[in-house]
């Protein structure tokens, strides 16, 4: 029942930009953008969220196109450490006022050396 | 500080057994979150619950499972008559407000290490 869609997997060479992108045609105009990532085995993590305008952080920049339907995360320089599944991510109403986030499949990133 | 604390991290059960997992959220966080991960699928919600209140159960099975997050102590998701079919990693999360979405530390979810759960 995610609201995203992601690639099922990307490479990136160690070192290089990994630019990683999701369809949300169907947000609406209050609905953040989260991104979350999961390296094998451990908890999730979280990454960073926005709403419209572009957003940076210690760990990576979100780029949201104007219409909103769509959204990039950027690792500016990729590490072997940051390969992971990344999680695109828009929150879902969870009764009254409560959200919860569900997970959809999530994009495989691989960086390789 | 420390962050959200499952345990056990690991745990095996016979066909038929109980299963408690316990998750201590981050210090002052009162809404939990569990998630179930099938080997090699995604994480799936499945309750989530506001200081002794179920908020949202809708991913959680009817039958054999219950969860729980008293006024004092972690949040407990018991599992009875464990089947194969359960074994899974699961995993908690908190956060100290429902998650409103603005541009703030407290609208994100900390996960803990997860609590892996073989059947045998």
């Amino acid at each position: 029942d995610a609201k995203t869609t992601q690639p099922t997997s990307m490479d990136c060479a160690e070192g290089r930009a990994a630019n990683l992108p999701c369809n949300h045609s169907t947000i609406s105009g209050n609905e953040y953008v989260y991104w979350y990532r999961q390296i094998h085995s451990q908890g999730p993590q979280y990454i960073i969220h926005g709403l419209k305008n572009n957003e940076t952080n210690e760990m990576a920049s979100l780029i949201i196109t104007e219409d909103r339907k769509s959204s990039t995360l950027i690792l500016p320089h990729a590490t072997l450490r940051d390969t992971a599944v990344y999680y695109c991510i828009v929150r879902v109403e969870s009764g009254g006022s409560n959200y919860k986030l569900t997970f959809g499949k999530g994009t495989l990133l691989t960086v390789n050396p | 500080n420390a962050g959200v604390m499952q345990n056990p991290r690991h745990l095996v059960r016979r066909r038929g057994q109980e299963a408690r997992l316990r998750c201590s959220p981050v210090k002052g966080h009162s809404h939990v979150y569990w998630y179930r991960q099938l080997p090699e699928e995604g994480l799936k919600f499945m309750v989530y619950l506001q200081k002794e209140n179920i908020i949202d159960e809708s991913g959680m099975p009817k039958e054999r499972f219950s969860a729980e997050f008293p006024k004092e102590g972690p949040s407990i998701l018991r599992i009875q008559q464990v089947v194969r079919g359960d074994s899974a990693a699961y995993f908690c999360a908190s956060s100290p407000y429902a998650l409103t979405g603005e541009r703030s530390g407290a609208n994100v979810l900390t996960f803990g290490a997860g609590s892996r759960l073989t059947v045998l």
